[in-house]
């Protein structure tokens, strides 16, 4: 059975104080692993897709790492306006473009001013 | 950019009623997919939907639940008779983009 751990659960940091989030997983022949940000009440925003170990992205302040058994979502600098929960999710042993994913619980990001 | 829309964004009922939640997917990706999260818990997936038959299920994904797509553009996800504990946020997806959600709340 594919298994996806966050930590922490949550987070608070300042405004401008860097940190990363951690999800590791374990999964029968991973395709892709994804990044999300979800706001309350809201549905999962896309943010990032890796494929392989080594594969980094980078979109405004978050930068996306993987290794072969976990990735790290890089906040650099944050801003309130960063808030919000960071879902990892992954695409695992499925063959085509299926794109079922199992998610993990995800990080509460908190970023006071 | 295309997205996915959901209807309606918050759904009333009764326990045992029947509910139809709606979805648009993306009209060109072939799979299409119903999740759902439970307050406070993780996103869950329920079903993937390929070629106008399910692909795949889960283990929530039992005799009260059914998928159609009854036309061209939209998707639907039907609750039979509900239960309270099928109170949950409803998100749509194709490929990695999902839509809004529905909130269910089972009275």
């Amino acid at each position: 059975e594919d298994q996806v751990t966050q930590s922490p659960e949550a987070l608070r940091l300042q405004e401008g104080e860097s940190s990363s989030l951690n999800c590791s997983y374990t999964v029968s022949g991973l395709r892709g692993l994804f990044w999300y940000r979800q706001d309350p009440g809201k549905g999962p925003e896309f943010l990032f897709t890796l494929y392989s170990a080594g594969e980094e992205k980078e979109k405004e302040r978050l930068k996306a790492t993987l290794t072969k058994k976990e990735s790290f979502l890089h906040i650099t600098a944050p801003k309130p306006e960063d808030s919000a929960t960071y879902l990892c999710a992954v695409q695992a042993g499925q063959g085509g473009s299926n794109y079922k994913l199992t998610f993990g619980k995800g990080t509460l990001l908190t970023v006071n001013p | 950019e295309p997205e996915v829309t959901q209807t309606p964004s918050h759904q009333v009922t009764q326990m045992g009623q029947e509910v139809i939640l709606r979805c648009v997917p993306i009209s060109n990706h072939l799979y299409f997919y119903w999740y759902r999260q439970i307050l406070g818990q993780k996103v869950e997936f329920l079903v993937s939907f390929y070629n106008n038959e399910i692909s795949e299920k889960s283990e929530i994904f039992d005799d009260q639940f059914s998928v159609e797509r009854p036309d061209g553009s939209n998707f639907t996800l039907k609750i039979r008779s509900t239960k309270l504990e099928d109170s949950a946020m409803y998100f749509c997806a194709s490929r990695a983009s999902f839509g809004p959600g529905t909130r269910l709340t089972v009275t």
